[in-house]
């Protein structure tokens, strides 16, 4: 099975940068992606990571370190916009999701 | 947006009846996912095809049942509907395998 840790809460500054961590302990997997989901509404795709090393998107970047179990999600120059729940999820065979619980960010002013 | 519709958007229904949600999509992408997502589990997988009348289940598959006779529908029954699938349910879609996935708006379903 696969088993993946989010904090579940956190709280930043507009114009700041923040990492949010995601843990896991799987047998295996193909990739690792990172969604971001406002309140109410559908989950949107932010990054993916199939090899090691950081993935760089504008201001969203994602590192994976598979002999660590260790991916993080980093997002630079915060906005208020980005007050939003941040998904890790495991993809397996199938192209099949599990998903972290999640972290809901709070940006502030 | 991807073009996914999922319908109806809300429905309040009773328990022991039975309800379809539908999955309706115009990319023409082989893979359909069905996921609820409820306070505290995050996004679970119910069922998902791979193709037309190709259907597997996820890891919450129990009390639900799927179908896709044609490519761009892919529908979710409860048979008989209980308290504990009040849920918000979500429909996505991807190309191919390590594709991202890109999902509907939900179908939020209350069973009094």
């Amino acid at each position: 099975g696969q088993n993946i840790d989010q904090p579940t809460e956190m709280t930043a500054t507009e114009g700041a940068i923040v990492q949010i961590n995601c843990t896991y302990q799987t047998s295996g997997f193909n990739g690792l992606f990172w969604y971001q989901q406002h309140a109410g509404e559908a989950p949107t795709f932010l990054s993916y990571n199939v090899l090691d090393g950081l993935e760089e998107k504008g201001r969203f970047s994602s590192f994976l370190s598979r002999s660590k179990g260790y991916s993080y999600l980093l997002l630079k120059e915060l906005q208020m916009k980005d007050s939003a729940s941040y998904l890790c999820a495991l993809t397996g065979g199938g192209n099949k999701l599990t998903f972290g619980t999640g972290t809901q960010l709070k940006v502030e002013l | 947006d991807a073009g996914i519709t999922q319908s109806p958007r809300h429905k309040v229904t009773e328990t022991g009846t039975p309800v379809t949600l539908r999955c309706h999509q115009t990319e023409n992408h082989r893979y359909m996912y069905w996921y609820r997502q409820d306070p505290g589990h995050g996004l679970r997988l119910i069922h998902y095809s791979y193709g037309v009348k190709d259907t597997d289940k996820g890891e919450v598959s129990d009390g639900y049942s799927v179908s896709r006779s044609k490519t761009e529908d892919f529908l979710l029954t409860l048979e008989s509907a209980t308290s504990s699938q009040t849920s918000v349910y979500f429909c996505a879609i991807s190309e191919d395998s390590n594709q991202p996935q890109h999902f509907g708006d939900g179908t939020r379903l209350s069973i009094l």
